[in-house]
């Protein structure tokens, strides 16, 4: 059965960066996609980008291009996203999530907070 | 604000039938098909409905979606307390070179 493991809570001050994992099984890495969604809390989900289980391509939201970093590592089936330059607003659980095609997140990763607090 | 619109809240009684809207545009609904998420308190999203009116194995058929033009529908019939949750519709936007992903601000059904 499909699996993705994420990382655990992370606790940052402001201005630091965090990076995230993703750890996916059950399936052939290379032949999907995996993207990363946060939710604030009490808000709605918010897409972050995309990295390609295949080559490592990337489709960044624009909002967060030049702030986040999103990489695969098929030899152990995970895939990193790194956020930089955190803010308060940061602060939210993020979801990795196997694409099933540009509009579809069919299997999602159990989440991880990550708290941005001086 | 969400690319997407979706009612903040919608209720029902148990047994009963609630639909859910979601209003886009050209540039996503219009052109993009449409999935549909379900989450429970305190879990991760769960893909509901995708390609406009398809369930993943294991989804039952009270779950049931639509597109029309640049709407879409989540009709979900025979309502249990165990449907209590908010659901996200979600697309692809293509306004964009590379396109992105976009979701709805999210529906709380109650369960009355």
């Amino acid at each position: 059965q499909v699996q993705l493991v994420q990382s655990g809570g992370e606790v940052k001050k402001p201005g630091a960066s965090v990076k995230v994992s993703c750890k996916a099984s059950g399936y052939t890495f290379t032949n999907y996609g995996i993207s990363w969604v946060r939710q604030a809390p009490g808000q709605g989900l918010e897409w972050v980008g995309w990295v390609s289980g295949y080559n490592g391509n990337t489709n960044y939201a624009q909002k967060f291009q030049g702030r986040v970093t999103m990489t695969a590592d098929t030899s152990t089936s995970t895939v990193y996203m790194e956020l930089r330059s955190l803010t308060s607003d940061d602060t939210a659980v993020y979801y990795c999530a196997r694409d099933k095609s540009a509009p579809v997140r069919e299997y999602w990763g159990q989440g991880t907070l990550v708290t941005v607090s001086s | 604000q969400s690319v997407l619109t979706q009612p903040p809240s919608v209720s029902a009684a148990p047994g009963q039938k609630v639909t859910i809207s979601c209003s886009g545009s050209s540039s996503n609904i219009g052109n993009n098909n449409v999935a549909w998420y379900q989450q429970l308190p305190g879990t991760a999203p769960k893909l509901l409905i995708y390609d406009n009116d398809k369930r993943p194995s294991g989804i039952p058929d009270r779950f049931s979606g639509s597109k029309s033009g640049t709407s879409a529908t989540l009709v979900i019939t025979g309502l249990q307390t165990g449907d209590e949750a908010d659901y996200y519709c979600g697309t692809w936007d293509s306004s964009l070179s590379d396109g992105f992903a976009v979701f709805g601000g999210g529906t709380q059904l109650t369960v009355l």
